[in-house]
């Protein structure tokens, strides 16, 4: 069975940076590219960015461009997102997914974790 | 970035009722290389991630019920439930995946009339 497993819930202060996990099992690690969305309240799905395992290589959305660093261990099948410089506006609930490969290109996001909520407050 | 303009932001339909959802895409995502539209849809519950129904605009994921379908090409599109029951109450968002950006419509809440 194919999982996606995220980290806990995180509550942070403004200006602090939140690392999430993200931990795949039920297939290869290696063979899609790996996902970061955010939700926040009430809100709907923005993209953040995305990593292939195979490489680390990485695409960005220019709006996050500047705080966001995701890597992928092959060694434990985990990606990570590093969000920097935390305001209020960052609370919302992060989601990984799967979808797409390097060498069949961009594809829908298939398997999902469960998302990790992220309060910035002082 | 390419737009994606969701209607309507919420619909109340009767059991048993057809559910029609219609996505705009700002730019053309059928990608002439291989004439597939790169658009899918979700199904998202409250507190639970998102759940893709339908990817390449119109095929049907495994387990997905056959009361969803997908059509459209180019830059209209449309999701509809054509027979609904009470389990689909949800809301549901188009997404394109031509481009990264990848981004989503603004979502559409499917309740019980």
């Amino acid at each position: 069975e194919v999982q996606l497993v995220q980290s806990g819930a995180e509550v942070k202060k403004p200006g602090a940076t939140v690392k999430i996990s993200c931990r795949v099992s039920g297939y290869t690690f290696t063979d899609f590219y790996l996902h970061w969305l955010k939700q926040a309240p009430e809100k709907g799905l923005e993209w953040l960015g995305l990593v292939d395992p195979e490489d680390g290589a990485t695409i960005y959305a220019e709006n996050f461009q500047d705080r966001i660093t995701l890597t992928a261990d092959t060694s434990t099948d985990t990606v990570y997102m590093d969000l920097s410089s935390l305001t209020s506006d960052d609370s919302a609930i992060y989601y990984c997914a799967a979808g797409g490969t390097s060498d069949d290109g961009f594809n829908r996001f298939g398997p999902w974790g469960q998302g990790t909520p992220v309060i910035v407050s002082s | 970035d390419i737009v994606m303009t969701q209607s309507p932001d919420s619909l109340a339909v009767s059991l048993g009722e057809r559910a029609t959802i219609n996505c705009k895409s700002s730019r053309n995502i059928l990608y002439s290389s291989d004439n597939k539209n790169y658009l899918a849809w979700y199904q998202q519950k409250p507190g639970q991630p998102p759940k893709v129904l339908i990817s390449w605009a119109s095929t049907r994921e495994s387990g997905v019920p056959d009361r969803f379908s997908g059509s459209g090409s180019g830059t209209d599109f449309s999701l509809t439930i054509s027979s609904l029951q009470a389990e689909d109450v949800a809301v549901y968002y188009c997404q394109q995946y031509y481009n990264p950006p990848f981004t989503f419509g603004g979502g559409t809440k499917v309740e019980i009339k």
